[in-house]
């Protein structure tokens, strides 16, 4: 059974360019969350989906950032006119079960640069 | 505000020592309790989970206690080795659909 697999691994942009961040969780696994980790802080909740349903998106800034979890495919973190602050490593995490039971598991998270 | 605070921030052993991470929160409420590691510039590895009906989980070496009423949890870790160089990561979910991390405690075991 694979991990969590997150890509692309590192990705570049340029002040306004758009990123993309795809989340396959582990088979079975109908619950994605979304962290981000900026240089030398904790990780920070973003947004929890299940399948086709955002959840909780209280993390996640108002503008510019958007996640989706359709009902085939990878989930996708999405951030439009990147700005250099946008710089972190995302992190995506999947569990069979709503957080307040099961276990989550994270993948190895996309490093975001924005130059 | 629910927060969970980590002490120490950093810690350096020799091998071979037994070790003991603390992690506490506010509001006694918790669902459960997770305890992480995270090498630099990796993932985050799942190390125990601990219910909140639950008082100790052990893996191996590490053993994981609860206390809710108090806001406590520790990690011990014997006899630490090199390999165990790391950031250690507490994370209580509260319900409300998050985990919510203290800032971790750096570790490093020299040979």
């Amino acid at each position: 059974n694979a991990g969590v697999m997150q890509n692309p691994r590192h990705l570049v942009r340029r002040r306004g360019q758009e990123a993309r961040l795809r989340c396959s969780p582990m088979k079975g696994h109908s619950h994605v969350y979304w962290y981000r980790q900026l240089p030398e802080e904790g990780l920070k909740f973003m947004v929890y989906l299940q399948k086709e349903n955002i959840i909780d998106e209280s993390g996640m800034p108002k503008e510019r950032f958007s996640a989706e979890f359709p009902k085939e495919g990878p989930s996708i973190l999405r951030i439009q006119q990147v700005v250099r602050g946008d710089s972190a490593a995302y992190f995506c995490a999947s569990s069979p079960l709503p957080g307040a039971v099961g276990e989550l598991f994270f993948g190895e998270g996309s490093r975001l640069t924005v130059l | 505000k629910q927060e969970v605070t980590q002490i120490p921030a950093a810690l350096s052993v020799p091998e071979g020592e037994n070790l003991v991470l603390n992690c506490s929160f506010t509001d006694s409420a918790i669902y459960n309790l997770q305890w992480f590691r995270q090498d630099p510039g990796k993932g985050l590895t799942s190390l125990l989970l601990i219910q909140s009906s639950q008082r100790e989980q052990t893996s191996g070496r590490l053993n994981a206690s609860l206390d809710k009423s108090s806001g406590r949890s520790t990690l011990y870790i014997a006899a630490s080795q090199p390999g165990d160089s790391a950031t250690y990561l507490c994370a209580v979910f509260w319900g409300y659909n998050k985990l919510i991390f203290g800032a971790g405690t750096r570790l490093a075991v020299h040979p």
